[in-house]
C-alpha cells in the first residue's frame, strides 16, 4: 500500500531553522499536508500543498515539493521554543478515494 | 473555520463500563468523519471512517462490537467504547472534512483511561 516516511526525531536550537522532511510512495498524490501535535493535543493543520506546485511559504513556514523524487520538506525558520512538536506529514490521493495517509511524524525539540 | 470539538477530553473510569466521545463539526457541515487511536509516543492509527447516514468502515483488526461508531447528523459523530477494559486505554482523536479533497480537520482527542 501506499506509505509515508518521517524521520523521528530532530533536534534544533532557539533561533535556527528547522527541517523536517518526508518521502511518499504515491506518484498520483494530489494533496500534501503538514500538521502540528502538542503533547495532549489533537492535530492542527499548519499548511498543504497541491502537487502542482513546487514551494509555498506563509510566514516562517515553507513547504517544498520535489514531485520527481516524491520529496516534501517543512523548514520553519527562526524556530522558538513553543514550535516544540510532533510534525505529521500526510499525503491525498483523488485516484485513492481521498484517503489520507499520515507519517508516523517527527518529534521536534528546541533547545533554548 | 473548521473547528471540530471533542468532547470530554478525558476520561477515567473503571472496567467493563462503556464510554461515548462526542465529534462535532462546529462551523461546517462533515460529510466524512474518522477515528483515531494514538498510542504514547506513536503515530495514528486510523481506526474507521464514517460518512453521513451510512454504516461506519472500519479498518482491519478494530472490533466493530467493540467500538461503535454513529455518525447520524453532518456535524456530528460517536464513538462509544463498549465494556471498556485497561486495554482500551489510549487517546482516542477524530477528524472531520466537507469535501473529499479537502484536508481533516482535528479535535483535541479524548484521553481514556480504564482502572
Amino acid at each position: 500500500g501506499e506509505d509515508v516516511e518521517q524521520s523521528l526525531f530532530l533536534s534544533v536550537r532557539e533561533g535556527d531553522s528547522s527541517v523536517i522532511n518526508c518521502t511518499y510512495t504515491d506518484s498520483s498524490s494530489t494533496y500534501l499536508y503538514w500538521y502540528k501535535q502538542e503533547p495532549g493535543a489533537g492535530l492542527q493543520l499548519l499548511t498543504y500543498i497541491f502537487s502542482n506546485m513546487d514551494m509555498k511559504q506563509d510566514q516562517r513556514l515553507t513547504v517544498l515539493l520535489n514531485k520527481k523524487d516524491k520529496h516534501l520538506s517543512l523548514r520553519i525558520a527562526d524556530t522558538q521554543t513553543g514550535d516544540s512538536a510532533i510534525y505529521f506529514c500526510a499525503e491525498c490521493s483523488n485516484t485513492g478515494g481521498f484517503k489520507t495517509i499520515f507519517g508516523a511524524g517527527t518529534r521536534l525539540f528546541v533547545k533554548a | 473555520g473548521a473547528v471540530v470539538s471533542q468532547h470530554p477530553s478525558r476520561v477515567i473510569c473503571k472496567s467493563g463500563t462503556s464510554v461515548k466521545i462526542e465529534c462535532r463539526s462546529l462551523d461546517f457541515q462533515a460529510t466524512t468523519m474518522f477515528w483515531y487511536r494514538q498510542f504514547p509516543k506513536q503515530s495514528l492509527m486510523l481506526m474507521a471512517t464514517s460518512n453521513e447516514g451510512s454504516k461506519a468502515t472500519y479498518e482491519q483488526g478494530v472490533e466493530k462490537d467493540k467500538f461503535l461508531i454513529n455518525h447520524a447528523s453532518l456535524t456530528l459523530s460517536t464513538l462509544t467504547v463498549t465494556s471498556a477494559h485497561p486495554e482500551d486505554s489510549s487517546f482516542y482523536i477524530c477528524s472531520a472534512k466537507d469535501r473529499a479533497d479537502q484536508p481533516q480537520h482535528f479535535g483535541d482527542g479524548t484521553r481514556l483511561s480504564i482502572l
